[in-house]
Order: C-alpha cells, then structure tokens, then sequence
C-alpha cells in the first residue's frame, strides 16, 4: 500500500528565504507526483507534475525535483514571499488514484 | 482553462434533508472524482467516473449517491447525512490517461446539523 510523507508537518520563515520542502513515497510504482497548494477552507491549486520518467519541472519561483528510485521529491520555493503562505500537498499518481500526502503548512512572515 | 467549478459554496442541511453537490468543467476531460476533506487532513477519494461511468467507489456509505449526467457534470446526491459527514467536498477532473494531471474545483463546505 502506497504511504506518503511530508516532512517538515509546519515551517515558519521570514520573508525572502529560500525553501525546501520534501515528499517520501513507499512505492516507487507510480506514474507522476504533483504538487498543489491550498488555501484555508479553499480547493486546491496545481503548481507542478513531474511525469515518472522525468528529474524536475520549474514554473517561476517553483522547483521539483523527483528521484522515483528512492521515493522523494522536493520542492524548492525561492525567494519566499507573504503570498506563498498556504498548505502544500504532494500526490502521487497510481494505477488508478492520487494518493496524497499528509502537507506541509507554510507561514512566511514579513 | 483549467476551471473546475462547484456549486454551492457552502450548504447547511438538516440530517432529514435532501441536498445535491455540483460540479462542471469544459475542459474535455473524460474522467471526474469526487473527495472528502476533514480539516487539516489531507483529501480522500470517494468515486471515480470515468467516460461517465462509476469506475472507482471507495466504499463510500449509500447515503452519498454520486451521479454524472454528461462528461462536464458531476453531482453528489446527499440524503440522511450524518453530523460527520461535515467537511470540505472537492470535485476535480483529468484526462483520461493516467500521466495527466488531475485539476481541483474550490469545494463545497458541508456543515450537516
């Protein structure tokens, strides 16, 4: 059975760091891993996919990276702002279903 | 365009009532889920259709009855729901082949009374 994990649970930094926030899977069967982003009480907003076959995907300020042999991903948030405060949730794509880790809440602080 | 939208926004019901969630998108995709997210809890699929057929039910209790009209609607049935039950109810959608990404509407917060 497909476990993910996100580490760290809740990080709070000041304005203008840069971030690492990581995704472990058990499986590494998988056929993508996406990121998303939610906001209190709000749906959620895809940031990245990575198909299986691929290392990393950049969009703005976002970079994943994605090592399916030993199950992680990370996501690289640069130049922290205020905005980026959000919960976010890696996925990992099986035969038939996402299987969503368990988030990392982000506060960025001015 | 990468919209998925969800009616109501938010809905209160008795454990009598009888409400419908709904969910349209238009961007041609063939598959359509719907999850359950309990606060601060990551969100949990209930159904899968696929072509609007039930693909995938995850033991999902009666009281939840889902139903696709045509490939852009998706409608949860809600009847004799439970005060558990209140959470937040998304609805995304993809293409079909299993490499897509999968796209969220904003949800519909339940509260049941």
């Amino acid at each position: 059975k497909q476990e993910v994990t996100q580490i760290p649970a809740a990080l709070s930094v000041p304005e203008g760091e840069n971030l690492v926030l990581n995704c472990s899977f058990t499986d590494s069967a998988i056929y993508n891993l996406q990121w998303f982003r939610q906001d209190p009480g709000k749906g959620l907003t895809s940031l990245l996919l990575i198909q299986s076959s691929q290392r990393e995907q950049t969009s703005g300020r976002l970079n994943a990276s994605l090592d399916k042999s030993s199950g992680r991903s990370t996501l690289y948030i640069a130049a922290s702002q205020p905005g980026d405060s959000a919960t976010y949730l890696c996925a990992v794509r099986g035969t038939d279903k996402l299987i969503f880790g368990t988030g990392t809440r982000l506060q960025v602080f001015p | 365009d990468t919209e998925v939208t969800q009616t109501p926004k938010h809905l209160v019901m008795g454990m009598t009532n009888k409400k419908s969630l709904k969910c349209e998108q238009h961007m041609g995709h063939r598959a359509m889920y719907w999850y359950k997210q309990k606060a601060k809890k990551p969100p949990e699929l209930m159904f899968v259709y696929s072509y609007e057929k039930l693909s995938i039910n995850e033991s999902v209790p009666s009281r939840f009855s889902p139903e696709c009209p045509n490939s852009s609607l998706l409608n949860l049935h809600l009847h004799a729901l439970q005060p558990e039950d209140s959470a937040l109810y998304l609805c995304a959608s993809s293409h079909q082949e299993q490499d897509r990404a999968q796209y969220f509407g904003p949800g519909t917060r339940l509260l049941v009374l």
